[in-house]
């Protein structure tokens, strides 16, 4: 268990339609990642947020969108959702202020859009 | 930008016995990490081990060691007395940390492994 909690875990729904997925950090932590991974696909980088603000994206749609409470949980919002949405996405975080940092993941969400 | 190639899409190796698996990297820092995660059935994605670029020796951790040579930008994983528990996706990730916290992390396209009993 690497402490990083991830709610759901799988969620099926429609397209056209809107989801959040919630990500609770390993207790310290202060950075949180999300990544998507499609089907037998590495893993891509979404976006990255340190201590509530938004620190760096990656190929992130712009239907999608994140942000990180003040208790610093993290909400990743999809919407206009597409068949190709469909993949696991992790939520990952580590302390954020050093080098010497590892990103340490949660059990992921699975998203099915049908 | 950095790349990460795994040219193994897929092994296998007897249980008990040793395998490696391979990981190059393209980049042009100097100080940055490595790291190879374990990615079971469950989907779950477990830190294996962590290489700084700035150590020569090799890391290790139990049965998992690597071999990395900086210079020829490779990094591999030896699995020593493989276990069936050792069945598995295996990514090898780079990471370049950035001052403020950001730290840009670049995945490999992963190697299915496959223990046999």
């Amino acid at each position: 268990d690497s402490g990083v909690t991830q709610t759901p875990k799988h969620l099926i729904t429609a397209t056209g339609q809107r989801v959040t997925l919630r990500c609770s950090p390993r207790s310290g932590d202060l950075s949180v990642y999300w990544y998507q991974q499609s089907l037998d696909q590495g893993l891509q980088f979404l976006i990255q947020y340190y201590n509530g603000e938004e620190r760096a994206k990656g190929n992130i749609l712009e239907r999608f969108s994140a942000q990180q409470f003040p208790d610093l949980h993290s909400e990743l919002n999809l919407s206009s959702l597409e068949l190709g949405d469909s993949a696991l996405y992790f939520c990952a975080s580590s302390a954020g202020g050093s080098s010497t940092d590892t990103q340490y993941f949660g059990p992921g969400t699975r998203l099915t859009v049908l | 930008a950095q790349t990460v190639t795994q040219s193994q899409p897929e092994m296998s190796v007897q249980e008990a016995e040793t395998v490696t698996l391979s990981c190059t990297y393209d980049t042009s820092e100097n100080n940055y990490y490595l790291f190879w995660y374990k990615q079971p059935p469950s989907r779950q994605m477990i830190l294996v081990i962590r290489q700084e670029a700035y150590k020569q020796q090799n890391a290790t951790e139990n049965r998992f060691s690597v071999n990395f040579q900086k210079a020829a930008k490779s990094f591999s994983l030896k699995i020593s007395d493989s276990q069936l528990g050792d069945t598995a996706m295996y990514f090898c990730a780079f990471m370049k940390f950035y001052s403020g916290g950001y730290q840009k992390v670049t995945f490999g396209t992963g190697t299915k492994l496959q223990v046999i009993p």
